[in-house]
């Protein structure tokens, strides 16, 4: 069955502490693998699209990487206002839809 | 430019009533998608539209749940006979084609009393 999972569930972390969140997929045919920031009461917000294992995308103080099973969003220097869900997401051959991961609520203390 | 909007942003509804959801879609966009969220699950597939026809409904949970699309453009959502599990949030997304990233709305959240 195709699967895509996130962890960790929450991450705490101090502000200027770097981490990372992983998104590890079970699909055949990968065509892209997509991050969206999801603030509270709003819809997901698009962050990032990759296609291809080797890939990488930077934005601010976050670079999205992929390889064959899995993704990692890594986050530099959190601010507060990083503060939000992080969901992962996977489109894949056969499917017009986007599978997504339970996503990982991550909370920047000042 | 004007992003995917949806309307109402809340619906408080009663048990066993009809309740109509609207997306209208970012200016251009061929493609439309509904979703579901439900506390503590995550996003959930409901129905794709190429558009003004549905070839994937395969999300849709029971036959009280419809869409349809207009002119290539805006879509609604009907749950006819209103259920207390049917309480979520609905998200709509465009995109330009089927395999481009998919942009969100913001959402409408259903309370089924």
């Amino acid at each position: 069955e195709d699967q895509v999972t996130q962890s960790p569930e929450a991450l705490r972390l101090q502000e200027g502490e770097s981490s990372s969140l992983n998104c590890s997929y079970t699909v055949s045919g990968l065509r892209g693998l997509f991050w969206y920031r999801q603030d509270p009461g709003k819809g997901p917000e698009f962050l990032f699209t990759l296609y291809s294992a080797g890939e990488e995308k930077e934005k601010e103080r976050l670079k999205a990487t992929l390889t064959k099973k899995e993704s990692f969003l890594h986050i530099t220097a959190p601010k507060p206002e990083d503060s939000a869900t992080y969901l992962c997401a996977v489109d894949f051959q056969g499917a017009q839809k986007l599978v997504f991961g339970q996503g990982t609520r991550l909370t920047i203390n000042p | 430019g004007a992003g995917v909007s949806q309307s109402p942003s809340n619906k408080v509804t009663e048990k066993g009533k009809d309740v109509e959801l609207r997306c209208d879609p970012i200016s251009g966009h061929t493609a439309l998608y509904w979703y579901r969220q439900s506390l503590g699950q995550g996003l959930e597939f409901l129905i794709y539209f190429q558009g003004n026809s549905a070839p994937d409904k395969s999300g849709l949970p029971s036959d009280r749940f419809s869409a349809e699309r207009t002119g290539g453009s805006v879509s609604t959502l009907t749950i006819q006979r209103t259920q207390q599990e049917d309480s979520a949030v609905y998200l709509c997304a465009s995109s330009l084609a089927g395999t481009d990233t998919q942009y969100f709305g913001p959402g409408t959240r259903l309370t089924v009393l």
